[in-house]
C-alpha cells in the first residue's frame, strides 16, 4: 500500500510570511496527526483528526497555526505569520486502529526554514 | 505528566554486534502502549516494534527485541546482528490516551552509528 505523502519536502520563507503543508494519508486511515519536530528533539503532536473532525488541538498555537482535513482524507497545515522558532520538520502521520491503540505511520516530513 | 526519557544521546556499535538502547518513562496508568520508532537520515519515521503494557512477554521483531520492565518503567530496545542500515535516530514513545484523543509522547532520541 502507498505510504503517507507530504509536500513540499522543503520550504524556506522569511519571517512573517505564510506557508502551507499538505498531507495525504494512507487510504482508509481514519486518524491523521500533525507533529512538529524541532532539531534535536522528538516529535510533538500539534493536532489530531478523526475523519474530518478535530480530536485534539491542545498544543496547536492557534494564533498562527491552523489545520483542516477536507472530506476526511487530505489535510493542510498552515502557518500565518511564521516566526523564526517555527523552523522545524513537520510530520504527518495516519493511523489504523489495531486493538486498543492507533498504530501511526509517518510521512517523510516537510523541513521548514524561517529566515 | 507523562514523560519519556532516553538517556543516551548517541550510541555506536560494530557491524554484526548487539546494542541496547535505553528508555524510561513516567506514567500513572496501568494500561498503555510503548513503541520504538526509527528515523533514518531521510526522516521517514518507521515503526520498529510495539509493546502492550498488559503483556508480560517481551515483543520481538526479527533482530529487534525489547526488555520491558513494567515496575521499573523501563523499555529498552536490543538490536542483534547490527547492520549498516540500522544507523538512524531511534525514538522511544509512549501512547497516551486522554479525553478520546490518542497521541504519542516521544523521547529526545538516540543516534545510533553502525561501524563497518
Amino acid at each position: 500500500e502507498a505510504g503517507v505523502a507530504q509536500s513540499p519536502r522543503y520550504k524556506i520563507i522569511e519571517k512573517r510570511q505564510s506557508v502551507a503543508f499538505w498531507c495525504n494519508p494512507i487510504s482508509g486511515h481514519a486518524t491523521l496527526y500533525w507533529y512538529q519536530q524541532i532539531l534535536g528533539q522528538g516529535p510533538k503532536l500539534l493536532i489530531q483528526f478523526q475523519n474530518n473532525g478535530v480530536v485534539d488541538d491542545s498544543q496547536l498555537p492557534k494564533d498562527r497555526f491552523s489545520a483542516e482535513r477536507l472530506k476526511g482524507v487530505d489535510s493542510t497545515l498552515k502557518i500565518q505569520p511564521a516566526k523564526l522558532e517555527d523552523s522545524a520538520v513537520y510530520l504527518c502521520a495516519s493511523g489504523r486502529r489495531g486493538g486498543d491503540t492507533d498504530t501511526q505511520y509517518f510521512g517523510p516530513g516537510t523541513r521548514l526554514t524561517v529566515l | 505528566a507523562q514523560t519519556v526519557t532516553q538517556s543516551q544521546p548517541e550510541m555506536s556499535v560494530q557491524e554484526a554486534e548487539t546494542v541496547t538502547l535505553s528508555c524510561t518513562y513516567d506514567t500513572s496508568e496501568s494500561d498503555y502502549y510503548l513503541f520504538w520508532y526509527k528515523q533514518p537520515p531521510s526522516r521517514q519515521m518507521i515503526l520498529v516494534i510495539r509493546q502492550e503494557a498488559y503483556k508480560q512477554q517481551n515483543a520481538t521483531e526479527n533482530r529487534f527485541s525489547v526488555n520491558f520492565q513494567k515496575a521499573a518503567k523501563s523499555f529498552s530496545l536490543k538490536i542483534s546482528d547490527s547492520q549498516l542500515g540500522d544507523a538512524a535516530m531511534y525514538f522511544c514513545a509512549y501512547s497516551l490516551t486522554q479525553g478520546g484523543s490518542e497521541k504519542l509522547v516521544f523521547g529526545k532520541g538516540t543516534k545510533l552509528t553502525v561501524n563497518p
